[in-house]
């Protein structure tokens, strides 16, 4: 079946650390990955996509890069900050299908 | 709309009653997914729509569950005699779906917060 498994959290870093967020997919074919963020009284927005194998996704600092051979999709940010503190989701969708499956969400905290 | 649009935003009931939770989406999106997220979970497909039919319903937890579509716009997401155990926060997206799954991109709600006491 399709699934997606991200690293446990809480993950509470200092502010400027780096940031590693580890997520593993199952599906058959090819699918898109995803990485969606939900702020704290908000709802989840998507923060960065790739399509295919070898692709790197960026947006705000963050990149992830679509690893078909590891079956990966970890998030990284070089040096966060106090405004990353959120709660963070991998996705994907088969490539011929409609159905989005996300994994179980990591919470981020930076302190100053 | 420019967003989905969800309503209400808080809802406490009592045990056993019924609850209708609204979501209008961004107009034109064809595709509308309800996610439950309950505390400390991720999140829980529950019903996809295309237009206004419902191909995928695996996720409904219970026949106490409903959901409708009409004018392939809104929809609603029915819970009848509700429990405790329903308590969660749900979830309204829509897509502008495209044969290219990559261009798939949710556009989520706010969320509904539902409290049963």
């Amino acid at each position: 079946g399709n699934s997606v498994t991200q690293m446990e959290g809480p993950v509470t870093l200092s502010e400027e650390a780096f940031l590693t967020i580890n997520c593993t997919y199952t599906a058959t074919g090819y699918p898109s990955l995803f990485w969606y963020v939900q702020y704290p009284g908000e709802g989840l927005q998507l923060l960065l996509k790739a399509t295919k194998a070898d692709d790197k996704g960026s947006n705000k600092g963050f990149e992830a890069t679509y690893r078909k051979e590891t079956t990966s999709f970890h998030l990284e940010k070089g040096s966060v900050q106090v405004s990353d503190s959120a709660v963070y989701f991998c996705a994907l969708i088969k490539n011929t299908g409609n159905q989005f499956y996300f994994g179980t969400g990591t919470s981020l905290t930076v302190i100053p | 709309g420019a967003g989905v649009s969800q309503s209400p935003s808080n809802k406490v009931t009592e045990k056993g009653k019924d609850v209708e939770l609204r979501c209008d989406p961004i107009s034109g999106h064809t595709a509308l997914y309800w996610y439950r997220q309950s505390l400390g979970q991720g999140l829980e497909f529950l019903i996809y729509f295309q237009g206004n039919s419902a191909p995928d319903k695996s996720g409904l937890p219970s026949d106490r569950f409903s959901a409708e579509r009409t004018g392939g716009s809104v929809s609603t997401l029915t819970i009848q005699r509700t429990q405790q155990e329903d308590s969660a926060v749900y979830l309204c997206a829509s897509s502008l779906m495209n044969l290219y799954s990559g261009a798939n991109v949710l556009t989520f709600g706010a969320g509904s917060r539902l409290t049963v006491l």
